[in-house]
């Protein structure tokens, strides 16, 4: 089955403690990104990826990091979270990106706690 | 970022009314793409329109792209409970050939009440 994993689906963490969210695709996609979700704000793009080793920064990039050293795997670190860390966070894959008009599969969500 | 403004963001009715929602900016799109998501869970994809005045269905479901690629709506015909959830719009700007990716709407709630 064609999906985007993501792991945790829940986390609570305190304050500082690095952390590692998994995203994995099966679907031989380019293009994978990060959003995170809030009431009122709706989905922001954290950080995208176009291919291996090619990653950019989203609207709202600061506290993260991301790396794609292969093509199916695009994890999201947290090198010291704070608590306006905390949110619904998803990880999704295109074919293509913004490019040719190709949707998005969702991973779905890790919710993340920071105290 | 391109902002798109969906409107209502709240929306409950009744089981067999027909609504529309809206989704609007000032910026024109190649392209917008519209997603259900569902509490916990991703959205998921319903349907991309490319073409300005394009017009797709999708069983009770009607999405328009407007001809100026600035807008798109939804229209769901006799509405069901199992229609309730997030709609979101996304859309991908023409940016001078970039590819960062899709900008979402903040959504639209919608219930459907049996």
């Amino acid at each position: 089955e064609a999906q985007v994993t993501q792991n945790p689906r829940y986390l609570i963490t305190v304050t500082g403690k690095k952390l590692t969210v998994t995203c994995s695709q099966n679907m031989n996609h380019e293009y994978m990104s990060w959003y995170r979700q809030d009431p009122g704000l709706g989905l922001r793009q954290i950080y995208y990826s176009m291919n291996v080793e090619v990653t950019d920064k989203g609207d709202v990039p600061e506290g993260y990091k991301v790396s794609r050293k292969e093509k199916r795997n695009f994890p999201l670190i947290l090198e010291s979270p704070s608590p306006n860390q905390t949110s619904l966070y998803f990880c999704a894959s295109s074919l293509l990106g913004g490019l040719g008009n190709y949707g998005y599969t969702f991973g779905s969500g890790t919710r993340l706690t920071v105290v | 970022t391109q902002l798109l403004e969906q409107s209502p963001q709240f929306l409950s009715i009744q089981e067999g009314e027909n609504l529309t929602v809206y989704c609007n900016s000032s910026s024109v799109f190649s392209s917008l793409q519209w997603y259900r998501q569902e509490p916990g869970e991703g959205p998921v994809l319903l349907v991309t329109v490319v073409t300005g005045g394009e017009v797709k269905k999708l069983k009770r479901l009607t999405f328009q792209f407007g001809d100026a690629r600035k807008d798109s709506s939804l229209h769901i015909t006799a509405a069901q409970p199992g229609d309730t959830g997030l709609y979101l719009c996304a859309g991908t700007a023409y940016s001078g050939g970039g590819a960062d990716g899709l900008t979402f709407g903040k959504g639209t709630h919608l219930i459907i009440q049996p």
